[in-house]
Formats: structure tokens, sequence, C-alpha cells
């Protein structure tokens, strides 16, 4: 049983292009999360998506960026027209109920910027 | 807004010694989560504490979740160079989210 995978690991982008980061939960997670990490720092929240239901994303920005989980396939983080300020590396996370007991996260996704 | 405070925020000491991480807020959560991360590598859960006042062990780590549900610490006995780590607490809302502390780099030097 893999854990949560996340692709691609690294990704750079140019100032102006798009950014789209998958997630594919662990099986039989139907929670996932995702947060956003800076370096030295802890982990900030951004949203919290069941299948096909956004469910919490008072951390997401209100401009540029959006995440869905569909009911198949991955959960998607999408950054549109990126800047140097979205360089971070960006984690996903599953649960199988909303739970207060554990996540499982991802290797995560490092997104540069240049 | 909720926040979790955790200190020291770095940490460096010999093999051999003891050390304890403090993880305070002014918030009530229903767990408290500590997890470790390697570097280029996500969090791992090391425990979950969900009664006021609970203990676990881990080996050489003991766990304690105050008595109000408040704060945690973290005890780490005897340090090893393979405990060095960036060390997260993240506490548990009832509505599913967890909030992070900035967590505390661990060196332990041979």
């Amino acid at each position: 049983n893999a854990g949560v995978m996340q692709n691609p690991r690294h990704l750079v982008r140019r100032r102006g292009q798009e950014a789209r980061l998958r997630c594919s939960p662990m099986k039989g997670h139907s929670h996932v999360y995702w947060y956003r990490q800076l370096p030295e720092e802890g982990l900030k929240f951004m949203v919290y998506l069941q299948k096909e239901n956004i469910i919490d994303e008072s951390g997401m920005p209100k401009e540029r960026f959006s995440a869905e989980f569909p009911k198949e396939g991955p959960s998607i983080l999408r950054i549109q027209q990126v800047v140097r300020g979205d360089s971070a590396a960006y984690f996903c996370a599953s649960s199988p109920l909303r739970t207060e007991y554990g996540y499982t996260f991802g290797s995560g996704t490092r997104l540069t910027v240049v | 807004t909720q926040l979790l405070e955790q200190s020291p925020q770095f940490l460096s000491i010999q093999e051999g010694e003891n050390l304890t991480v403090y993880c305070n807020s002014s918030s009530v959560f229903s767990s408290l989560q500590w997890y470790r991360q390697e570097p280029g590598e996500g969090p791992v859960l090391l425990v979950t504490v969900v009664t006021g006042g609970e203990v676990k062990k881990l080996k050489r780590l003991t766990f304690q979740f105050g008595d109000a549900r408040k704060d945690s610490s973290l005890h780490i006995t005897a340090a090893q160079p393979g405990d060095t780590g960036l060390y997260l607490c993240a506490g548990a809302l009832n509505t599913g989210k967890l909030i992070f502390g900035q967590g505390t780099t661990l060196q332990v030097k041979p």
C-alpha cells in the first residue's frame, strides 16, 4: 500500500506561468489537506478537501490559488501566474476520517519560481 | 487565529544530553501531535496525545499533553546523532485542520 504520492517532486516555473501540483492520497483515505512550508519554518495550512468538496479553504490566498479533489483522480493544487514569493515546499496529507489522530504526509513538491 | 508557540526554535547539544521541547497555545485542541521531518521529506507522525495529562513514551522520547489540552512537551533522554532533525508539534481543531508550531531544529553532535 503506497503512501501519499505527490508529483512532481521538483517543479521550476518562470514568473507568470501556471504550476499544477498533484497528490494521490493513501488508499481508503478520503480527506486531503494541503500545506505550504518555507525554509526553516513550520507548515501553514492552505486547504482541506474531501472528494468533490472543499471543506475549509481559509488558508488559501484569495487570488491565483485553487484546489480540487475530483471523484476520480488525484487532488490538484493549481497556482496561476506564479510569482517568486510562491517558491516553497508544498505538502499534501491524507487521512481516513476528519481525524485528530494524525495525517500521513507525502514527500512534497518543491516549487521554484525563476 | 489559533497559534501554537514552539520553543526553542534551535537546539544544538552533545550526544548523551537530555532535552525538552515545548509547545504552548491559548487554544484548546482535541489532540496534539508530534512529527519529525527530515530534509527534503514530509513530516512523519511520531505520536498523538488526546487526553489532558496524558503521557506517552516512545523509546527515549516522552510526550506529555497538558491537563487543559493547551500545551505539550517532548522530552528526549540521552540524545543520539540519529535524533537530529526538525520536530514539529501540531494541534488538531474540531474542524479537522491541524495548526503547526514553527518547529524545533535539533542537532545532536557526536
